[in-house]
């Protein structure tokens, strides 16, 4: 079965940039999407097709893609970034979707 | 403005079955692919099932090929996941979402808990 490999915690004091790494070995023909998930909340999509921001995503927001990796990062992170953070993509054939397994962003 | 409802959820013994229902409103339901997408407790998402707009193409996670089936009403704008031989590990919010693109939907999510 396909996975998406992000590690699992990323620390940054507010104003730094954090990156958040996704790898699958499908990525270089697949879209990836980033969501931030607060707690008790539903997911929210942050990036979509690599590094599209949807309306009403603050800039600071970027996402980009090379060969098997996809990056999410937040320049100048704020302390209300703080969240899980999963990439969603496909496998080759498109029909199966996969969830990284989530980032823990601490931002203090 | 965009809707999704999910209904259906509950506490269902192991090996039992339930039946989600996924209310959508404010959007073209019937042109687009959905999702269901679920989160055990404390855990990440996990992609659960795609249908495609009309219909005719549903596809599976290993985890739930055999015993749940993804379906939809155009007609009624609904969305459904029958679960049947439910498992203590099938416990989990379950959220119907349109995504793909940058509208992208969820709903408020229907929690299952398959306990005896």
């Amino acid at each position: 079965s396909y996975e998406l490999t992000q590690p699992p915690s990323v620390s940054v004091s507010p104003g730094q940039t954090a990156r958040i790494t996704c790898s699958g070995d499908a990525l270089p023909k697949k879209y990836a999407y980033w969501y931030q998930q607060k707690s008790g909340q539903a997911p929210v999509l942050v990036i979509y097709e690599d590094s599209k921001r949807p309306s009403g995503i603050p800039e600071r927001f970027s996402g980009s893609s090379s060969g098997t990796m996809a990056t999410l990062t937040i320049s100048g992170a704020q302390v209300e970034d703080e969240a899980d953070y999963y990439c969603y993509s496909t496998d080759s054939s498109g029909n199966l979707w996969v969830f990284g397994g989530g980032t823990k962003l601490t931002v203090l | 403005q965009v809707q999704l409802v999910e209904s259906g959820g509950g506490v269902v013994q192991p090996g039992g079955s339930l039946r989600l229902s996924c209310a959508a409103s404010g959007f073209t339901f019937s042109s687009y692919g959905m999702h269901w997408v679920r989160q055990a407790p404390g855990k990440g998402l996990e992609w659960v099932a795609f249908i495609r707009y009309d219909g005719s193409n549903k596809y599976y996670a290993d985890s739930v090929k055999g015993r749940f089936t993804i379906s939809r009403d155009n007609s009624k704008n609904t969305l459904y996941l029958q679960m049947n031989s439910l498992r203590a590990e099938d416990t989990a919010v379950y959220y119907c979402a349109k995504v793909g693109g940058a509208e992208d939907y969820w709903g408020q999510g229907t929690l299952v808990t398959v306990s005896s």
